[in-house]
């Protein structure tokens, strides 16, 4: 158990919907990264937050939206969903917001979009 | 086009066998990650390497960090059945950019076969 919680771990919806995913850290860290894992693609950095704020940006598509809030819990919204939006998306925490820290991942929430 | 290549993409061996798995770039790194995947987990961490040319072992497991800093190895010795899984490397602060994102590769799939 890495201590990051993931809900929900499945999620099932249809085109054109909108979804929140959420991630609460390990105790005590302080930074929270969303990955997007797909066969075709592997995985992908979509964006970082260190303390509330937002830090470092990868391949998030414009209707894909996070935040991290004053508990330091985060969501990822992902709105207007595609078909190619299905995979595995993953939250991680570190204590730093460095790449280079050790990132503990949570299990994932598999989105399917039908 | 994949920063991060790693090769092969797929293995599998017997048990008792040794294997080497790589990770190459054209890209300079200034950190690089290897982790170990199994089905239904996030990603877990088992080495960080930082200095070109760098050997760190993990009891079966031997690391390398190539001169440059664009390539890595990971090689495993009397393989066993508790080292399938998937295989990423991950890099950080590529060519000079950020570091606070991770590159990573798509991953080897390793089976070990009692």
């Amino acid at each position: 158990d890495s201590g990051v919680t993931q809900t929900p771990k499945h999620l099932i919806t249809a085109t054109g919907q909108r979804v929140t995913l959420r991630c609460s850290p390990r105790s005590g860290d302080l930074s929270v990264y969303w990955y997007q894992q797909s066969l075709d693609q592997g995985l992908q950095f979509l964006i970082q937050y260190y303390n509330g704020e937002e830090r470092a940006k990868g391949n998030i598509l414009e209707r894909f939206s996070a935040q991290q809030f004053p508990d330091l819990h985060s969501e990822l919204n992902l709105s207007s969903l595609e078909l190619g939006d299905s995979a595995l998306y993953f939250c991680a925490s570190s204590v730093a917001g460095l790449a280079k820290n050790i990132q503990y991942f949570g299990a994932g929430t598999r989105l399917s979009v039908l | 086009t994949q920063l991060l290549e790693q090769s092969p993409q797929f293995l599998s061996i017997q048990e008792g066998e040794n294997l080497t798995v790589y990770c190459n770039s054209s890209s300079v790194f200034s950190s690089l990650q290897w982790y170990r995947q199994e089905p239904g987990e996030g990603p877990v961490l088992l080495v960080t390497v930082v200095t070109g040319g760098e050997v760190k072992k993990l009891k079966r497991l031997t690391f390398q960090f190539g001169d440059a800093r664009k390539d890595s190895s990971l090689h495993i010795t009397a393989a066993q059945p508790g080292d399938t899984g998937l295989y990423l490397c991950a890099g950080a602060g590529i060519s000079g950019g950020s570091n606070y994102k991770l590159t990573f590769g798509k991953g080897t799939l390793l089976t070990v076969n009692p």
